[in-house]
């Protein structure tokens, strides 16, 4: 699988938009983005995947670049409880024998 | 999305003693997978399990420390044997669904070796 930056950490207002930025710019064609979240030591949560077209969902949006070399998820109106760890993960399609590789994800914090 | 559980939620143990950790799934699939994830650290795979053949294991992680049985598809068992203080650590299982074989993660069991 590719590998992925992010920053470590994000401050957002409660109320805002969060944008959570990722690199995967050794990505390939047939590898998906995967967004979790993990809220203080819970299993992760799956957020949101695509391949190359934007997708949005009850969760989030996710914006890829045409280039697909970098992504933004985009949380519309941050609450407290969307204060976690955000993991963006490339995976290929049909790769339903393989596990994920986590990097460090992005610390996101919503402030009141 | 799926329904995973994992049996303890939580436990303390003794140095040089074993758990295990029981995942279950509220269907059939085919792979479920196991994490560690130690203190301030991220998610790393252990280990692949597919039902009727011996579980793939990760770089650094050995069967004799981490065996795992997986006798049914909507159940898994991973074994932490003859512990130390280092293997103090979430363990989470997680499996594949759908058509892009999302992955979905239980909710972990945060063990703490004395």
């Amino acid at each position: 699988d590719a590998k992925t930056t992010q920053p470590p950490s994000m401050d957002c207002a409660e109320g805002r938009a969060a944008n959570l930025p990722c690199n995967h710019s050794t990505i390939s064609g047939n590898e998906y983005v995967y967004w979790y979240r993990q809220i203080h030591s819970q299993g992760p949560q799956y957020i949101i995947h695509g391949l190359k077209n934007n997708e949005t969902n009850e969760m989030a949006s996710l914006i890829i670049t045409e280039d697909r070399k970098s992504s933004t998820l985009i949380l519309p109106h941050a609450t407290l409880r969307d204060t976690a760890v955000y993991y963006c993960i490339v995976r290929a399609f049909g790769g339903g024998a393989d596990g994920l590789t986590f990097g460090k994800g992005t610390h996101l914090i919503i402030q009141p | 999305s799926a329904v995973i559980s994992q049996k303890p939620s939580r436990d303390i143990c003794q140095r040089g003693t074993s758990l295990t950790i029981q995942c279950q799934v509220d269907s059939q699939v085919t792979m479920m997978f196991w994490y560690r994830q130690q203190p301030g650290q991220s998610l790393t795979l252990i280990a692949t399990a597919n039902q009727g053949s011996e579980a793939t294991y990760e770089s650094g992680f050995v069967i004799d420390k981490f065996p795992i049985s997986r006798p049914n598809l909507t159940f898994s068992t991973l074994t932490v044997s003859n512990m130390s203080p280092e293997d103090s650590s979430i363990y989470l299982c997680s499996n594949n669904r759908g058509l892009t074989d999302t992955q979905y993660f239980g909710p972990g069991t945060r063990l703490t070796v004395l």
